[in-house]
């Protein structure tokens, strides 16, 4: 069974920094790019970072950018997001997925089939 | 960045009744387009992939269509558990950019 479980998440002071950590079981971890999603309270769905399966490739939104590291540990079967400087704006539950893919009429689709439970960071002083 | 707009942002319904949430990207995507389904305090579940494709195990009464900017989630007859929040998502970019749309709630009237 595809498992992932987020940790990590808590109350931290703007300006300050926290790791999220998502375990991964069930699957080959090393196969698949990973991706954080995270979603204000009471909002939408934000699109946040993103890594290849080998960490060779990362993306960042724009919101983030300069601010979160992503990484993973495909020896340990985890994935990571390293956020500093956190603003209040990035409260949050935080969701890692797993980047699910299908072939299909000759090309591949991408979709995220497992997601995490979700982990909350709170900002406030 | 790719843009996904939702409509409506909120629907009321009953159970049975057949219903028809939008997406309409800002640019094409061909069928590069997923639903997902989330419900309060839950993470979000895959409907559908590829536009059209049902992820295993969800119910035969969800279907997508489109492809290019228009596309479409239909629930054939409402069950209570389908009222939650309905979000799109394209996988089309190359940057793993998969944005989402702003999300339906569903509501029981």
């Amino acid at each position: 069974e595809v498992q992932l479980v987020e940790s990590g998440g808590g109350l931290v002071q703007p300006g300050g920094s926290l790791r999220l950590s998502c375990a991964a079981s069930g699957f080959t971890f090393s196969s698949y790019a990973m991706h954080w999603v995270r979603q204000a309270p009471g909002k939408g769905l934000e699109y946040v970072s993103a890594i290849s399966s080998n960490g060779g490739s990362t993306y960042y939104a724009n919101s983030v950018k300069g601010r979160f590291t992503i990484s993973r540990d495909n020896s340990k079967n985890t994935l990571y997001l390293q956020m500093g400087s956190l603003r209040a704006e990035d409260m949050a539950v935080y969701y890692c997925a797993r980047e699910g893919y299908y072939y299909g009429s000759g090309s591949y689709y991408f979709s995220f089939d497992y997601w995490g439970q979700g982990t909350l960071v709170t900002v406030s002083s | 960045d790719i843009q996904m707009t939702q409509s409506p942002s909120s629907l009321s319904a009953s159970v049975g009744d057949r219903v028809t949430i939008t997406c309409r990207a800002s640019q094409s995507i061909s069928s590069y387009l997923n639903w997902y389904q989330q419900k309060p305090g839950k993470a979000p579940k895959l409907l559908i992939y590829a536009a059209s494709s049902l992820q295993s195990g969800v119910p035969s009464r969800f279907s997508g269509s489109g492809s290019g900017t228009d596309f479409t989630l239909t629930i054939s007859s409402l069950q209570p558990e389908d009222f939650a929040t309905y979000y799109c998502q394209q996988s089309y970019s190359t940057s793993y950019m998969y944005t989402f749309g702003q999300g339906t709630k569903l509501e029981i009237k």
